[in-house]
């Protein structure tokens, strides 16, 4: 079963400055999905950014950018120029290629951003 | 366009009682996923429904339950409810099933308490 993990239950940047999120994960698969999901206190997850597993090309979106490591399985999302709006928890996801839509998420992270 | 509707937004129950939650996907979505979301466990797949079939479902006991309807709209059920049932639940909704360059889009989720 696949299983993901993100080691660091909270983190703190500074307004205007860089932050990198790191996730890990475990899968037998060759070829599957990764997302980072954004979930402010209005509690809607909303999709930051998302990487195919056969793309070595690293996805970016505006100031989230991610580093995937297929080989050690490792999928950090990182954030330049900090905002305020930035504040919210953080789940690092897997789904599967194909099938199921079923999502395996990581127990998450607290993002504090001050200003 | 508009997104993921979950009602109610909040419910109160006590135990023993039965509850049921509704979700209506994006227009034209046509796969409907749940998740609980605790504390302690954080984000667990429930079930995964498409045209009105239940394709996939994770690893929760026999009392909850779900439907899909031909206008896509999903209902989920849980009987006898119990305290450890008080969670967060959310609804995804993704145009078909097995694509995830389609991702899944949130609803801002029902909070169940359990009294």
């Amino acid at each position: 079963a696949q299983t993901v993990t993100q080691s660091q239950p909270e983190m703190s940047v500074q307004e205007a400055e860089t932050v990198t999120l790191s996730c890990t994960y475990d899968t037998s698969e060759s070829d599957y999905y990764l997302f980072w999901y954004k979930q402010p206190p209005s509690r809607q997850m909303i999709l930051v950014i998302r990487q195919e597993a056969y793309k070595q090309q690293n996805a970016t979106e505006n100031r989230f950018s991610v580093n995937f490591q297929k080989a050690a399985k490792s999928f950090s999302l990182k954030i330049s120029d900090s905002q305020l709006g930035d504040a919210a928890m953080y789940f690092c996801a897997y789904h599967t290629q194909g099938g199921s839509e079923k999502l395996v998420f990581g127990k998450g992270m607290k993002l504090t951003v001050n200003p | 366009k508009a997104g993921v509707t979950q009602t109610p937004r909040y419910l109160i129950k006590t135990r023993g009682q039965q509850v049921t939650l509704s979700c209506s996907p994006i227009s034209g979505h046509r796969s409907v996923s749940w998740y609980q979301q605790t504390p302690g466990q954080g984000l667990q797949f429930l079930f995964e429904y498409f045209s009105e079939t239940q394709r996939n479902k994770g690893n929760f006991p026999g009392r909850f339950s779900g439907r899909q309807f031909s206008n896509s709209r999903s209902e989920m059920n849980v009987s006898t409810l119990e305290l450890g049932d008080s969670a967060l639940y959310l609804c995804a909704s993704s145009l078909i099933p097995g694509f995830s360059n389609q991702p899944q889009h949130f609803g801002d989720g029902t909070r169940l308490s359990i009294l």
